[in-house]
């Protein structure tokens, strides 16, 4: 069972307001994920961290930042929301390595996500 | 320029009858692969994986088969209930990179009808 947690699951906010969605996991995984999705659309990397004090930027290009000063915690902060930013924010983890038979390969753990809309 | 594609938006099935989900990929580093399932307003739930050394892996009601020639996969529900009704991401994974990273296709809607 994983165990991975979000919030707010919903969120409704005026423009130029600061945010910050909340992502915890209480499985030890070392790796942890930032996505953003928009319906209809694939799942896209904004952030991804490998450890305390790792973060990398994703694939996506994203006015957010992240921070991973605890094991557990991964917040993700906007710091002036616009209506572009409205989206799914979905957060996850992983292990670092260590899948099946010494494989590399881990499946990622989901948060429920974060439904943002900026007005 | 989409590296995994899942070039059909949304399949209908009736309740017992085997759903079949496709996807597609460009890039040939690619060694793993992943099933999610989505419910609305839920994050994805991890369904079954296949590493690139293999054609098949089957979990219960569930089947993907690869073909690596083809750089193409599929999920198969056998037999498929109501319940099974969710939007359905294939993903992959370059292992060589060592990031864990995953690239997702756009999803397929599938609705299982009673």
């Amino acid at each position: 069972e994983a165990d991975i947690y979000q919030t707010p699951r919903y969120l409704v906010i005026g423009t130029g307001k600061k945010i910050t969605l909340e992502c915890s996991q209480t499985m030890g995984h070392d790796k942890m994920y930032w996505y953003q999705q928009d319906p209809g659309m694939e799942l896209h990397l904004i952030h991804y961290s490998y450890g305390v004090n790792s973060t990398e930027k994703g694939d996506l290009s994203s006015e957010s930042t992240v921070s991973r000063i605890r094991t557990e915690h991964f917040p993700l902060t906007l710091e002036s929301a616009r209506p572009s930013h409205t989206s799914q924010y979905l957060c996850a983890s992983s292990e670092f390595g260590g899948g099946l038979a010494g494989s590399p390969y881990n499946e990622q753990f989901f948060g429920p996500g974060t439904r943002l809309t900026v007005l | 320029d989409q590296q995994v594609k899942q070039n059909s938006p949304s399949l209908s099935v009736q309740e017992g009858r085997i759903s079949i989900l496709n996807c597609d990929y460009t890039n040939s580093m690619f060694d793993y692969f992943l099933w999610y399932k989505k419910y609305p307003a839920e994050g994805p739930t991890f369904l079954i994986s296949i590493s690139s050394i293999k054609d098949k892996n089957e979990d219960g009601r569930f089947t993907v088969f690869l073909n690596k020639s083809a750089k193409h996969l599929s999920l198969h529900i056998v037999p498929s209930q109501p319940g099974d009704s969710a939007v359905y991401f294939c993903a992959a994974s370059d292992g060589s990179s060592n990031t864990g990273k995953l690239i997702f296709g756009q999803g397929t809607t599938l609705q299982v009808k009673p």
